[in-house]
């Protein structure tokens, strides 16, 4: 059962707009985090976020969390060819070791 | 610093093979995983360990066994390989369980199963 989900789960779009990618879960998360990845390689980690509400920026990136910790969201300002990947959350719940990924959205970015 | 290395990089079985998929590490981290990626599944959780001796399971653990005799190793064995297998794994560290800490992946395994 796959506890997150992802949308859209593709989005095209040209250099220089902006877009919001979301992550949604019925379960309430101890933390949240997402990854991107690029062809060939596996995840890399770009922010972690733990308190309902929390904002957090990475240059044109800001990431949210939910006042409820069940679901976040990734803005991306500007939008450059380099920010093409799949972009994926993660969440565990408290109490476990289970560590589980949502569905992902594959960006591409156009010049 | 070679982080999370797996082995192979590309394998192609026949239906009812069994076969083992290495990950080693060299982080000193105490929890690791396997995940399987399929196109529009994101990646899903087949085994995982806490520390060495302790495995548990994760979403699809089903044709999939693991075992931790070491910290820094972490084998996934197909024990009869079939088409549904086919499949991206992708093995992983961090230094704890919790979500709160980073996890790091190796390249990947691209496994193909005829």
């Amino acid at each position: 059962t796959q506890l997150l989900e992802q949308s859209p789960q593709f989005l095209s779009i040209q250099e220089g707009e902006n877009l919001t990618v979301y992550c949604n879960s019925s379960s309430v998360f101890s933390s949240l985090q997402w990854y991107r990845q690029e062809p060939g390689e596996g995840p890399v980690l770009l922010v972690t976020v733990v308190t309902g509400g929390e904002v957090k920026k990475l240059k044109r990136l800001t990431f949210q969390f939910g006042d409820a910790r069940k679901d976040s969201s990734l803005h991306i300002t500007a939008a450059q060819p380099g920010d093409t990947g799949l972009y994926l959350c993660a969440a565990s719940t408290s109490g476990t070791y289970k560590y589980i990924f949502g569905t992902g959205t594959r960006l591409k970015v156009l010049a | 610093n070679a982080g999370v290395t797996q082995t192979p990089k590309f394998q192609v079985l026949k239906t009812g093979q069994s076969m083992t998929l290495q990950c080693a590490q060299d982080m000193n981290h105490e929890y690791m995983s396997w995940y399987r990626q399929d196109p529009g599944m994101g990646l899903r959780l087949i085994h995982y360990s806490v520390g060495a001796g302790i495995t548990d399971q994760g979403e699809v653990p089903n044709g999939y066994n693991v075992s931790r005799s070491t910290t820094e190793d972490f084998p996934l064995r197909l024990l009869s390989a079939a088409p549904s297998q086919t499949s991206v794994y992708f093995c992983a560290s961090s230094y704890q369980g919790a979500g709160n800490t980073e996890a790091f992946f190796g390249q990947g395994t691209r496994l193909t199963v005829v």
